[in-house]
């Protein structure tokens, strides 16, 4: 598609319950990250997927955050026996990798809005 | 560890009064700098990055940010707000090697009055 997209775009879900995250990158980007955005706080890092591979996860918060891209295009994120305090914005970006540069500007999706009841 | 602060949480100016917004990193070498846009309820647009070479860079929407090192800052500015401007502003440093991904601001809230 032409942009990183994401579903859904709201979420509401009960205390205990597993849910889903998806998103679609931009067509040919092999970096993928995963951010989440607290209410009056700047989107703070999850994970980052290299192709099919997580290269660093070390922003996700515990166990029960967890993240996949097996063919390296679509990633799902998920969340294992959600919690009040997971209630946030998740933002997906994608970036193109260059040979001589590395990741060039990450590009992002318009979020899905969790919301733990 | 790399952060980015921005000290001002919320702005308000006038339309077509001159805007800038601060943003001081920390970081062990010269990072990739970044400004990005959130308007309610969309996605953060890219406002504009500094990768190397020249220190003021020119962004999209009139706006122009310059990196000074010897102050770790990358301050934003527009000489010209329009009530569209109207927007949460992050600045954002990422390494120009290894992890690639950002560290955020906080934001910074512009209100634009008439």
């Amino acid at each position: 598609g032409a942009g990183v997209s994401q579903t859904p775009s709201n979420k509401v879900t009960e205390k205990g319950k597993y849910v889903e995250l998806r998103c679609d990158p931009i067509s040919g980007h092999t970096a993928l990250y995963w951010y989440r955005q607290s209410l009056g706080q700047g989107p703070e890092f999850l994970i980052y997927f290299q192709g099919t591979g997580a290269a660093d996860d070390s922003g996700l918060p515990n166990d029960r955050f967890f993240a996949v891209r097996p063919e390296g295009s679509v990633s799902t994120l998920k969340i294992q026996r959600t919690e009040r305090g997971d209630s946030a914005v998740y933002l997906c970006a994608s970036s193109h990798t260059s040979p001589g540069r590395g990741n060039t500007e990450a590009f992002f999706g318009q979020g899905t809005r969790l919301t733990v009841v | 560890a790399q952060s980015v602060t921005q000290p001002d949480i919320h702005i308000t100016v006038s339309e077509g009064a001159s805007l800038e917004l601060r943003c001081n990193y920390s970081y062990g070498a010269t990072p990739y700098l970044f400004w990005y846009v959130q308007s309610p309820g969309q996605g953060l647009q890219l406002l504009l990055k500094y990768f190397s070479g020249d220190t003021l860079v020119q962004g999209i929407k009139g706006f122009e940010a310059e990196f000074k090192r010897s102050q770790s800052s990358f301050n934003l500015r527009k000489p010209s707000v329009h009530w569209s401007d109207a927007a949460e502003y992050f600045c954002a440093v990422g390494p120009p090697t290894g992890r690639r991904a950002l560290t955020f601001g906080s934001g910074t809230r512009l209100q634009v009055q008439p």
